[in-house]
């Protein structure tokens, strides 16, 4: 049974502040990582696709990197704005059409 | 429309009523999923349709869920005798390519909200 976690499951962040969450997903059979913005009433937004071991992708203030050796990716958003309050999820894709998500990261930034 | 677009977007319904949630993805894209993702929980897989073929429906949580895509665009996932345990958010997702890798991310819809009461 392939397992992808993520941590925290939520937390609240000062505007300005700076934050990080993880994605765990299994080592082995790896072929890509997402990572997806879901804000409240709207549809899910893909961030980043990552298929590299030590890849690095950056979207203004968001950030991703992936360890596929050690199986983790982290999210880093820099400078949190109240819009960037939303749920993060990761989902791992081993090749197949079948994305396998994470429970997700509920961000909340506070103004 | 420029989005994958889904409803209703909630649905209330009575302990054993059938529902239809419908899916209409982004034109032109070949392949569409159905995911559920039940309160706490990530979205899990339910089925994949590759235009109208459905070639996986090894996430369907029982014969009681049914989805077709007749013309290879517009996806209706019915659920029969709705039990508590259906109360979910249902997500339609589409892709123009095999998604998985660069280039490859599915876009989703804002998802049906089905509540069983």
């Amino acid at each position: 049974i392939l397992n992808v976690e993520q941590s925290p499951q939520s937390l609240h962040v000062q505007e300005g502040d700076s934050t990080n969450f993880t994605c765990s997903f299994p080592s082995s059979n790896f072929y890509a990582l997402h990572w997806y913005r879901w804000e409240t009433a709207k549809s899910p937004e893909a961030l980043f696709v990552m298929t590299l071991n030590g890849d690095e992708k950056k979207k203004g203030r968001i950030s991703a990197t992936l360890n596929t050796k050690e199986g983790y990716s982290y999210l880093y958003i820099k400078g949190s704005q109240p819009e960037d309050s939303a749920t993060y999820l990761c989902a791992f894709n081993s090749g197949t059409y079948k994305y396998i998500f994470g429970t997700g990261t509920r961000l909340k930034v506070l103004a | 429309g420029a989005g994958v677009s889904q409803s209703p977007r909630y649905k209330v319904a009575k302990r054993g009523q059938d529902v239809a949630l419908r899916c209409d993805p982004i034109s032109g894209h070949v392949s569409l999923f159905w995911y559920q993702q039940a309160l706490g929980q990530g979205p899990e897989f339910l089925t994949y349709f590759q235009n109208e073929a459905q070639l996986d429906k090894s996430g369907l949580p029982s014969d009681r869920f049914f989805a077709e895509r007749p013309e290879g665009s517009v996806s209706t996932l019915k659920i029969q005798r709705t039990q508590q345990e259906d109360s979910a958010v249902y997500l339609c997702a589409s892709s123009s390519i095999y998604p998985g890798g660069e280039g490859g991310s599915a876009f989703f819809g804002q998802g049906t909200r089905l509540t069983v009461v």
